[in-house]
């Protein structure tokens, strides 16, 4: 199967950078995404990264290392809103679109 | 549609009933995914559309699950004699292509009692 690890749980307050971490051992690489899931909503798309580096998209910044499996969300200023499950997901390019999630990472921002 | 839809938003049935949840996409998009998603955990995939055609059904637990999209817009996912594990929330989402950031729909909360 596919492996997609990342934390749990990580909290923060409002106002600070937050870094939330993935890592993946897959067969085959076409692209890694990560969605934002309040809950009891639908996920929604957030960044996407097929390339090694830093994708920039306001307060959220996304990084891939593809040689070392890896990759990060980086959420500044850190608002209450932000408090929702930040979900990891890998497209492995030989399955069509389909994409492997992680178990996401609830975050919580304290005041 | 603006966006994905989906009904009904919640669904209780008795064990060993069958049901049937509907995925209405974004209009032009091609491409169409079930996925479910149990509490705690990230979306499992089930099945992946292209068109009319089921171009990935590996993801269905077993044959108690179908899914159709005779137009190639509307899905409807099928569950025969539903189990207790069958519990879970079902996410229909759509994008332009494959290989393309989804869109989701708010999903289906399926309850067997």
């Amino acid at each position: 199967g596919q492996n997609i690890d990342q934390p749990t749980e990580m909290t923060a307050t409002e106002g600070a950078i937050v870094q939330i971490n993935c890592t993946y051992q897959t067969s085959g690489f076409n692209g890694l995404f990560w969605y934002q899931q309040h809950a009891g909503e639908a996920p929604t798309f957030l960044s996407y990264n097929v390339l090694d580096g830093l994708e920039e998209k306001g307060r959220f910044s996304s990084f891939l290392s593809r040689s070392k499996g890896y990759s990060y969300l980086l959420l500044k200023e850190l608002q209450m809103k932000d408090s929702a499950s930040y979900l990891c997901a890998v497209n492995r390019g030989s399955t069509l679109g389909r994409l492997y999630f992680g178990r996401g990472t609830q975050l919580t921002v304290w005041p | 549609g603006a966006g994905v839809s989906q009904t009904p938003s919640n669904k209780v049935t008795e064990k060993g009933k069958y049901v049937e949840l509907r995925c209405d996409p974004i209009s032009g998009h091609t491409a169409l995914y079930w996925y479910r998603q149990s509490l705690g955990q990230g979306p499992e995939f089930l099945i992946y559309f292209q068109g009319t055609g089921a171009a990935d059904d590996s993801g269905l637990p077993n044959d108690r699950f179908f899914a159709v999209r005779p137009e190639g817009s509307v899905s409807t996912l099928k569950i025969q004699r539903t189990e207790r594990g069958d519990s879970a929330v079902y996410l229909c989402a759509s994008s332009p292509t494959e290989n393309y950031g989804y869109t989701f729909g708010s999903g289906t909360r399926l309850t067997v009692v």
